[in-house]
């Protein structure tokens, strides 16, 4: 089973550019978040889907981030216009329901993204 | 408040055993989870239990629960090389739905020769 995959695995721009993740979850997973994990943290929910619905983005800061998951299959996660503090890696999970009824989530490698 | 508190560092010797201690928030959690991150990669969940448990084995790891104190703590037993990384605890709210995870800061176990 493939799992999840996410691109690009390094990102570098300037503040105030814009830039664009994406991911593709494992086949089948309905649900999928991204997480936001700054150097020496754990990783914060930035927003969760169902199927191409969204779940919950209270943690999101709309005013500079977007994201969507046409389709209910892929996502892309954007920031315009970026700054310093956006700094951090941005992992993309898939999750299904595991027979003991928890909410098993598969995570990708990751993008990181350095802005200078 | 949100936070899932871990310390931040453990070294332990080769071959002994390591433990890792968590303190989650909510008394209504229903699951709760260990997740290791080895650098440069995503998070790999190792092992959960569920609320109505205090204690799940599988092979070298024991998870121990204490809903009282709302104390979770991860037991590697013979420690290896292979077991350098950070661990994370987290925690499914009572109050959130069933797939929304809090995690915790991480703690970084190192294995000394």
């Amino acid at each position: 089973e493939a799992g999840v995959a996410q691109s690009p695995r390094y990102k570098i721009i300037e503040k105030r550019q814009s830039v664009a993740f994406w991911c593709n979850p494992i086949s089948g997973h309905a649900t999928l978040y991204w997480y936001q994990q700054i150097l020496g943290q754990g990783p914060k929910l930035l927003i969760q889907f169902q199927n191409n619905g969204v779940v919950d983005d209270s943690q999101l800061p709309k005013d500079r981030f977007s994201a969507e998951r046409l389709k209910g299959v892929d996502s892309t996660l954007k920031i315009q216009p970026a700054k310093l503090e956006d700094s951090a890696v941005y992992l993309c999970a898939s999750s299904s329901r595991g027979t003991g009824g928890s909410y098993e989530q598969y995570f990708g490698p990751g993008t990181r993204l350095t802005v200078t | 408040g949100e936070d899932v508190e871990q310390s931040l560092f453990l070294s332990v010797r080769e071959g002994d055993s390591s433990v890792i201690n968590c303190t989650y928030t909510d008394s209504s959690s229903t699951y709760l989870y260990w997740y290791k991150q080895e650098p440069g990669a995503g998070l790999q969940l190792l092992t959960y239990i569920f609320s109505n448990m205090d204690m799940k084995q599988d092979q070298r790891l024991t998870v121990l629960l204490n809903k009282k104190d709302k104390h979770l703590s991860l037991r590697i037993a013979d420690t290896q090389t292979g077991d350098s990384a950070i661990y994370f605890c987290a925690e499914v709210p009572g109050y959130s739905s069933a797939s929304k995870i809090i995690f915790g800061s991480g703690t970084r176990l190192s294995i000394r020769p």
